[in-house]
């Protein structure tokens, strides 16, 4: 069966401090990858999507990257944080094609003081 | 584009008492509906889904019908518990794209003992 780690779990952070979140995907292959951010009280944002090694989009402009190393593997990245990038990040997986149902991640929660 | 319409909430209601929460959409194409559930501190977790016209998706007592001819996908339970209390996210997916689905923004839900 499929699963989806991330990590940390929480993480608090010093405005101007970088950051780096991972996602990896376990018991499928080329899937494709998202990032979500969660503000307090809010929906969902995409962040970015990525269909394949290397392939990242980005639907926010930010100051976020986003990255994918392996094809089980996706990262996100800051190398200034922002008060505003406080929220509950989450990590998503599908198969793509006509298959749109996504699988989240239990997510990071990230507070930057 | 798509867009997705729900009753942010909060919903409050007592245990045993009959839910429905609204869901409505926009959507090129024919989409596939979901409702998604999230608990305190979690990740989303897919609750049901629905591929065509007149489909029903159930799911732990949860049950929602897709009506195109009113673009809508609203989530009943006949007797809802404590444990019900979360927030619950509609959403659809169309047009093969993978920027994946598009979430509506999610319904506070209250169960009082």
């Amino acid at each position: 069966s499929q699963t989806i780690h991330q990590w940390p779990a929480t993480l608090v952070q010093p405005v101007g401090s970088p950051l780096s979140l991972e996602c990896t995907v376990e018991g499928t292959s080329n899937p494709n990858l998202y990032w979500y951010r969660q503000a307090a009280g809010r929906g969902l944002q995409l962040l970015f999507y990525s269909v394949g090694i290397g392939q990242i989009s980005s639907e926010v402009p930010q100051n976020l990257s986003a990255s994918r190393p392996q094809d089980r593997q996706f990262i996100l990245s800051s190398k200034k944080l922002l008060l505003s990038d406080s929220g509950f990040y989450l990590c998503a997986w599908s198969n793509g094609g006509s298959s749109y149902e996504q699988y989240f991640g239990p997510g990071t929660r990230l507070t930057v003081t | 584009g798509n867009s997705v319409t729900q009753m942010e909430g909060p919903v409050t209601l007592s245990e045993e008492a009959f839910l429905t929460i609204n869901c409505t959409y926009t959507a090129t194409g024919y989409p596939s509906l979901f409702w998604y559930v999230q608990y305190p501190g979690e990740g989303l977790q897919l609750l049901l889904k629905a591929t065509k016209a007149d489909d029903k998706g159930s799911n732990k007592g949860f049950e929602a019908t897709y009506r195109k001819e009113t673009t809508s996908f609203h989530l009943e339970k006949g007797s809802v518990q404590v444990s019900d209390s979360a927030v619950y996210f509609c959403a659809l997916g169309s047009g093969g794209g993978a920027d994946g689905l598009t979430f509506g923004k999610g319904t506070h839900l209250i169960i009082q003992p």
